[in-house]
């Protein structure tokens, strides 16, 4: 079985500073990575994805992040953050080889706070 | 190009009756997938159709149920209503690759409210 796990569940950070969001992820053979947003009573917004390839990998609004197979870690990073990137942060898997199964298994989401 | 589409924005319902959800994904995507987000439950997966036909379904009771349309639009059903059912419901859609990776892309969701 697959999971994801977001071991803050709060992170709080200067405008201006580097920000990172931790997820690590459990599978049985290669994942697929995803980062979603969340604004307060939306839907969830695609940041960006991990296929195969490079470890970093680019998506919008100036986030990355970077993908570690030994530490099965996909932290999502941003060299300075913005007030407006306060949201509610998802990390989410899905195992290549998984078949029929191909919905998301999410993390429990991290809710980042920038501060003026 | 249009979105995920999903109405009503917000439903109100009583213990016991069916709410009815909809879906229309992006224009040229096949597969639908539904979500429930309870608060303190996190994403869980529900549903996926994909070309008129359920693909998958997770660990719900079988008085969640749907459908898909020949338009790929899909419906959410949940029939005899508890207090628990109360979340934000989203769908997401994307385009069937084979051998491939899709994104899924959400709707703004449906907030189901059981009194």
């Amino acid at each position: 079985a697959q999971s994801v796990a977001q071991p803050e569940d709060q992170v709080n950070v200067a405008e201006g500073n580097p920000l990172t969001v931790k997820c690590t992820y459990s599978v049985s053979g290669n994942p697929y990575l995803f980062w979603y947003v969340q604004y307060p009573n939306r839907g969830l917004q695609f940041l960006l994805k991990y296929i195969t390839g490079d470890n970093l990998v680019k998506g919008s609004y100036g986030f990355e992040a970077e993908f570690n197979k030994s530490q099965t870690s996909f932290h999502l990073k941003k060299p300075s953050a913005l007030v407006s990137d306060s949201a509610l942060y998802f990390c989410a898997v899905r195992e290549i080889s998984s078949g029929s199964a191909r919905q998301l298994t999410f993390g429990s989401g991290t809710q980042l706070t920038v501060l003026p | 190009e249009a979105g995920v589409t999903q109405s009503p924005t917000h439903l109100i319902k009583t213990r016991g009756q069916q709410a009815t959800l909809r879906c229309s994904p992006i224009s040229g995507h096949t597969s639908v997938y539904w979500y429930q987000q309870a608060l303190g439950l996190g994403l869980q997966f529900l549903l996926w159709y994909d070309e008129g036909e359920e693909r998958n379904r997770g660990n719900f009771p079988p008085r969640f149920s749907g459908r898909q349309f020949p338009n790929y639009s899909s419906e959410l059903n949940v029939n005899a209503l508890e207090l628990e059912d109360s979340a934000l419901y989203l769908c997401a859609s994307s385009f069937r690759r084979t051998g491939g990776i899709e994104t899924q892309y959400f709707g703004p969701g449906t907030r189901l409210l059981v009194l």
